[in-house]
């Protein structure tokens, strides 16, 4: 059974870094049949997607935050980051890390599961 | 950029049936994804595809697609049920995913 775990600080001053790497467990990320993505959740909002990583290093980035985003992989140790730059109050979230997959035929559709717990990433001097 | 569009909120009697809308012209190109989230949690996945419930989902929660619009049913709702639902699909113009702006499902 797959499961997700992220962990980085979760403190980030204005202006700086937000840093996140997302450990897998009980599946590998080179298997190849899956993306790997980050998802965020403002306190009392909804979802937003932040992009995907792929076991090879293909990425694919919400255009809303391309501009500051770079998610990483390193299937040696099985884990996935993520990295948003010139952070503000605006990006105060919870951040889910989660298996994407997806099935591509005469009706298309896309899934998220299994999901990291989330971690509050809270932009504050 | 595509959006998601679902009611902010909706009630239900124990025991009744709801049906949760989301909109969105992407729904014509790709099916949606449901998710259950409850205070606190991560959200779960409850539907995929054109009808498809991972292991573990109860036969109430149920989906179909017609035209830009996609609902998610819940037959014969339970306490357990009251939670957020979030639809969720591909962009039309890309390959980024977009989320329904959620329904707060009210069991009473």
């Amino acid at each position: 059974q797959v499961q997700l775990q992220e962990s980085g600080p979760g403190l980030v001053k204005p202006s700086q870094t937000l840093s996140l790497t997302c450990t897998v467990s009980g599946g590998s990320i080179s298997s190849g049949d899956y993306y790997w993505s980050w998802i965020r959740q403002p306190p009392g909002k909804g979802l937003e997607w932040i992009g995907y990583i792929y076991y090879s290093g293909s990425t694919y980035y919400n255009p809303s935050l391309k501009s500051r985003v770079t998610i990483s992989v390193d299937t040696s140790k099985n884990q996935f980051s993520l990295k948003l730059s010139s952070v503000t109050a605006a990006d105060t979230a919870v951040y889910y890390c989660a298996r994407e997959g997806a099935y591509y035929g005469s009706g298309s559709y896309y899934w998220f599961d299994p999901w990291g717990q989330g971690t509050l990433v809270t932009v504050s001097s | 950029s595509s959006e998601l569009t679902q009611d902010p909120a909706v009630s239900v009697a124990l025991g009744q049936t709801v049906r949760i809308t989301c909109q969105g012209d992407s729904l014509r190109s790709y099916y949606a994804t449901w998710y259950q989230q409850k205070p606190g949690q991560a959200p779960v996945l409850v539907i995929y595809g054109k009808n498809n419930r991972p292991s573990g989902i109860p036969d109430r929660f149920s989906g179909s697609t017609s035209g830009n619009t996609a609902s998610l049913t819940i037959t014969g709702a339970q306490a357990e049920d009251e939670a957020d639902y979030y639809c969720n699909s591909r962009d039309s113009s890309g390959d980024h995913k977009v989320f329904g702006t959620g329904t707060k499902v009210t069991v009473l």
